[in-house]
């Protein structure tokens, strides 16, 4: 299995307090993202970098921020967490443009 | 950006017959079409995919096709098991400048009645 850990794995939280998921790889691979999954919707795309502090929008990333300052590791931060958020988040890495995309095991993240 | 359409959204078969998805797209450009398996509580994993230069891929029971004129790819499962129950998800990415983003479709959940 790739490297690739996501924490915490649950979580509960409050509308209105700010969260943050942490994604962490030993691969060493350039590509990181972050997707959300809901019912009807499969995998869109939260934001995503290329390299160390190079992050940029994915399709839906209001509300969410990115950092990633190191290569090992890329966080997703809820500033102000909406019940719109609750979803379950995954982190993936590829290597190279066009090259299988590894996916961790995914955070539930419930927004009561 | 991509827009990736994915059907059907479920699909039931008995053991042993074959089961289709089918995915279009609408990005010309995109050039790589990967297939993920997803089962309950996991990650999305590769399972096989396809690059625009080749119209066919086999791997064993799994295949998938690829008209890049009509801009629609499927996935088709032979000789279909219970383990093989679970969703599938389609996607598209195209090379060049960026962080070369895959577009995911909204998935087919498979399963296989023994």
């Amino acid at each position: 299995d790739a490297g690739i850990t996501q924490s915490p794995r649950h979580k509960v939280t409050e509308t209105g307090t700010p969260v943050t998921l942490r994604c962490h790889q030993t691969e060493n691979h350039r590509y990181m993202y972050w997707y959300r999954q809901d019912p009807g919707h499969g995998l869109r795309l939260i934001h995503y970098s290329y390299g160390v502090k190079d992050t940029d929008k994915g399709e839906v990333s209001d509300g969410y921020s990115v950092s990633r300052s190191k290569t090992e590791d890329f966080l997703l931060t809820l500033e102000s967490a909406t019940s719109s958020q609750t979803s379950v988040y995954f982190c993936a890495i590829r290597q190279g443009q066009n090259t299988e995309a590894f996916f961790g095991q995914g955070t539930r993240l419930t927004v009561v | 950006g991509e827009n990736v359409e994915q059907h059907p959204s479920t699909l039931s078969v008995q053991e042993g017959d074959s089961a289709v998805i089918k995915c279009t797209y609408s990005d010309s450009a995109s050039n790589y079409f990967p297939w993920y398996k997803q089962e309950l509580g996991k990650g999305p994993q590769l399972i096989i995919d396809i690059r625009s230069n080749v119209g066919e891929k086999k791997d064993q029971r799994i295949a998938v096709t690829l008209n890049k004129t009509a801009k629609h790819f499927s996935l088709h499962i032979t000789e279909t098991q219970p383990e093989d129950s679970a969703v599938y998800f389609c996607a598209a990415s195209t090379t060049g400048t960026g962080a070369n983003n895959l577009f995911f479709g909204t998935g087919t959940r498979l399963t296989v009645i023994p």
